[in-house]
């Protein structure tokens, strides 16, 4: 299995307080993205990078922000949550993307509740 | 907008053959067909990828006709544990920008004894 990291596994906050998910990778993946997975929904894709400080937005990018400093670490963050926020989240990895031939692997999710 | 269509929901008997096909009428010439597996509270795993007609591993085959405007996924034999929701994805991120990236509600398969 590819080597992905989420942490934490299971947060509990409340609304209005600002929040960090932290996705730690150890392939050297170039391609790292952030989805939510809500019933009815599948998964949408918040935000990816490609590269070190390269990020774009996703499907639903709206009240929430990401940051690449290293290869191997992309953080999540919401600002101010809220309870529409409430879902659980997935890091995955690609090799490259410039091909569409490359899967990606992901992490197993973290189950985040705004109260 | 890239969009990929698949059955909602399956069910199936252990030992059956399983067919899930996924339509997506817009695919580019570039873009691969990738499928993943997903069980409860994990990510979803990549099973299979392929671009036109035939693809098999250990796990699955894929069948992609000449017009690679749908594809299908053949799971031989299967047993309780590949009850799971399977998505179809076509393309990449840079295939097309995060249209690519849009999974869908995948096909709930139920295999029953």
């Amino acid at each position: 299995d590819a080597g992905i990291t989420q942490s934490p596994r299971h947060k509990v906050t409340e609304t209005g307080t600002p929040v960090t998910l932290r996705c730690h990778q150890t392939e050297n993946h170039r391609y790292m993205y952030w989805y939510r997975q809500d019933p009815g929904h599948g998964l949408r894709l918040i935000h990816y990078s490609y590269g070190v400080k390269d990020t774009d937005k996703g499907e639903v990018s709206d009240g929430y922000s990401v940051s690449r400093s290293k290869t191997e670490d992309f953080l999540l963050t919401l600002e101010s949550a809220t309870s529409s926020q409430t879902s659980v989240y997935f890091c995955a990895i690609s090799e490259s993307g410039e091909y569409s031939n490359q899967p990606q692997h992901f992490g197993d999710g973290t189950r985040l509740s705004i109260l | 907008l890239a969009k990929t269509t698949q059955p909602i929901s399956m069910d199936s008997y252990e030992g059956q053959e399983v067919n899930i096909t996924c339509s997506h009428n817009n695919i580019a010439t570039n873009d691969y067909i990738t499928w993943y597996q997903q069980f409860p509270s994990q990510g979803p795993r990549f099973i299979i990828q392929g671009y036109k007609t035939k693809v098999t591993n250990e796990v699955a085959s894929l069948f992609i006709p000449a017009d690679r405007k749908s594809s299908t996924l053949s799971l031989p034999r299967v047993s309780l544990s590949d009850t799971a929701v399977y998505y179809c994805l076509v393309g990449g991120p840079f295939s097309g920008g995060y249209n690519k990236l849009i999974f869908g509600a995948g096909t709930r398969l139920a295999v029953h004894p």
